[in-house]
């Protein structure tokens, strides 16, 4: 059964950094490309990022572009996503979810989320 | 950018009628490579999204026959044909050449 399970959603400042993770199992980790999504409270989803099987392609939404950065870590089947100088419009449940290929294509199964507050 | 818009916002549907959601693309969805990279979730309420469509019209595994999809380019279709309780939420197209999802649509039963 695929798991994704994401941690490290907390309340930070204005400007401030984080780190989220995403630890996978039952399905071959590197197999397959991985993402993150968002949903702001009450809102739509949004799609943040996507990494290649790999780690040797990453794509980013223009709204989070040079301030956030997809990893991968295959030996520990685990899926990163780095926040930096992040603003009141970055608050969401972050997702992890897995991609149905190797390259990116449909998120096929996802975590529960992990909540993000940006706030002073 | 491609823009994803969705119509209608909010549908009210009496189990076991039919329900319609329509996904337009501000660009062709058709990649060079010949496939079409449209799909289509579901989000119950207090649920993650599932995916139900993917490349138009392949439906995920598990996912029951009276969902199907259809479409070309830059129009495309969710169709329910029998709406069964279980099926509200919010329904989500996404494009997948630069992804982007549209603004959802939301299914309520009568």
């Amino acid at each position: 059964e695929v798991q994704l399970v994401e941690s490290g959603g907390v309340v930070v400042q204005p400007g401030g950094s984080l780190r989220l993770s995403c630890a996978a199992s039952g399905f071959t980790f590197d197999d397959y490309a991985m993402h993150w999504v968002r949903q702001a409270p009450g809102k739509g989803l949004e799609w943040v990022s996507l990494i290649s099987w790999d780690g040797g392609s990453t794509y980013y939404a223009d709204s989070v572009k040079g301030r956030f950065t997809i990893s991968r870590d295959n030996s520990k089947n685990s899926l990163y996503l780095q926040m930096n100088s992040l603003r009141a419009e970055d608050t969401a449940l972050y997702y992890c979810a897995k991609d149905k290929n190797y390259y990116g294509s449909a998120a096929d199964y996802w975590g529960q989320g992990t909540l993000v507050t940006v706030s002073s | 950018d491609i823009v994803m818009t969705q119509t209608p916002l909010s549908l009210s549907v009496t189990p076991g009628q039919p329900a319609s959601i329509s996904c337009k693309s501000s660009q062709s969805l058709l990649h060079s490579d010949g496939k079409t990279y449209l799909y289509w979730y579901l989000q119950k309420p207090g649920q993650s999204p599932q995916l139900l469509i993917y490349e138009v019209s392949s439906r995920f595994s598990g996912v029951p026959d009276r969902f199907s999809g259809s479409g070309s380019g830059t129009d495309f279709t969710l169709k329910i044909s029998r709406v069964e309780a279980e099926d509200v939420g919010v329904y989500y197209c996404m494009q997948g050449i630069h992804p982007v999802f549209g603004g959802g649509t939301k299914v309520e039963i009568k």
